[in-house]
C-alpha cells in the first residue's frame, strides 16, 4: 500500500522556471511533511518541511504548499538554476516514536540553460 | 565533518556472504533509522532505534537481516546469506527526540551489489 504517493516522475524546465512537484497522502495521522533532495549516488539532503497547522512554509526559493483537506503538499522552486538538477522526494511522519519516514517515489528534475 | 557517516560506502559480495555496514549518526542524536533505496525508488524504512534500543522493524527485515545500536551511539546492519534481491543503497539517518524526532539527517549510503 502506497500511503505518499507523488507526481509527475519527472520534469523538465529551463532556468527561471518554476518547477512544481505534488504529493497526496492517505494517513490522516500524519503531522510532518518534509522534502528531500538527493543527486546521484549520495544520500538525501533535507530541504524544507511543513506541519498541518499551516499552509505555506517559504525557505528561500523553496515553498510548501500545504492542502489539509485534500491531503495534499507540493514543493515549488523559485527562480530555478541547473543546479537544482536532482531527484526530489516527500514524505511523511508521526510526532512521536513512530517517526519513521514514509517516502513517495521522487521526481527527477532537469533544469536546461 | 559532524553529519552522519557511512561505512563502507560501497561494498561487492557474491551472493551467499554476509556483510555488515555501520552508520555513525550525528552525535547529540539519540534515534536511528535504517532505510533501503533501490534505483528509481524513494527509501523504504527498515528499522529504528531510540537510543540502544530497537523500537520497530519493518516487514521488509527478513530474519537474515540484523541491526543493533549497543552503546546507543554507532550501528550496525548485518546480512547473512545475501541474496541479488538485497541489492540497494542502505541509508542510515539520525534524529534528535529533543526536537520532536522528525528531522531525520541522511548519511551517504552503502552501496550493496550482490553477484
Amino acid at each position: 500500500q502506497q500511503q505518499v504517493k507523488q507526481s509527475p516522475q519527472s520534469l523538465i524546465v529551463q532556468k527561471g522556471g518554476i518547477p512544481i512537484i505534488n504529493c497526496a497522502y492517505e494517513n490522516t495521522a500524519f503531522d510532518y511533511f518534509p522534502w528531500y533532495q538527493q543527486f546521484p549516488g549520495k544520500g538525501p539532503a533535507l530541504l524544507i518541511a511543513i506541519r498541518p497547522d499551516v499552509s505555506e512554509k517559504k525557505e528561500g526559493r523553496f515553498t510548501i504548499s500545504f492542502n489539509k483537506s485534500a491531503k495534499q503538499f507540493s514543493l515549488h522552486i523559485m527562480d530555478s538554476q541547473p543546479g537544482d538538477s536532482a531527484t526530489y522526494f516527500c514524505a511523511a511522519s508521526l510526532t512521536g516514536t513512530a517517526s519513521k519516514l514514509t517516502f513517495g517515489t521522487g521526481t527527477r528534475l532537469q533544469v536546461t540553460l | 565533518d559532524t553529519g552522519v557517516s557511512q561505512d563502507p560506502r560501497h561494498k561487492i559480495t557474491k551472493r551467499g556472504q554476509n556483510v555488515t555496514f555501520r552508520c555513525d549518526p550525528i552525535s547529540e542524536h539519540n534515534r536511528l533509522y535504517w532505510y533501503r533505496q533501490t534505483l528509481g525508488q524513494g527509501p523504504e524504512f527498515l528499522t529504528y532505534f531510540q537510543n540502544e534500543a530497537q523500537l520497530e522493524k519493518s516487514r521488509l527485515l527478513s530474519d537474515r537481516f540484523s541491526a543493533e545500536r549497543p552503546k546507543g551511539s554507532f550501528s550496525t546492519l548485518e546480512i547473512q546469506r545475501t541474496e541479488q534481491g538485497d541489492s540497494a543503497m542502505y541509508l542510515c539517518a539520525s534524529s534528535s527526540q529533543s526536537f520532536g524526532g522528525n528531522e531525520q539527517f541522511f548519511g551517504p549510503g552503502t552501496r550493496l551489489t550482490v553477484l
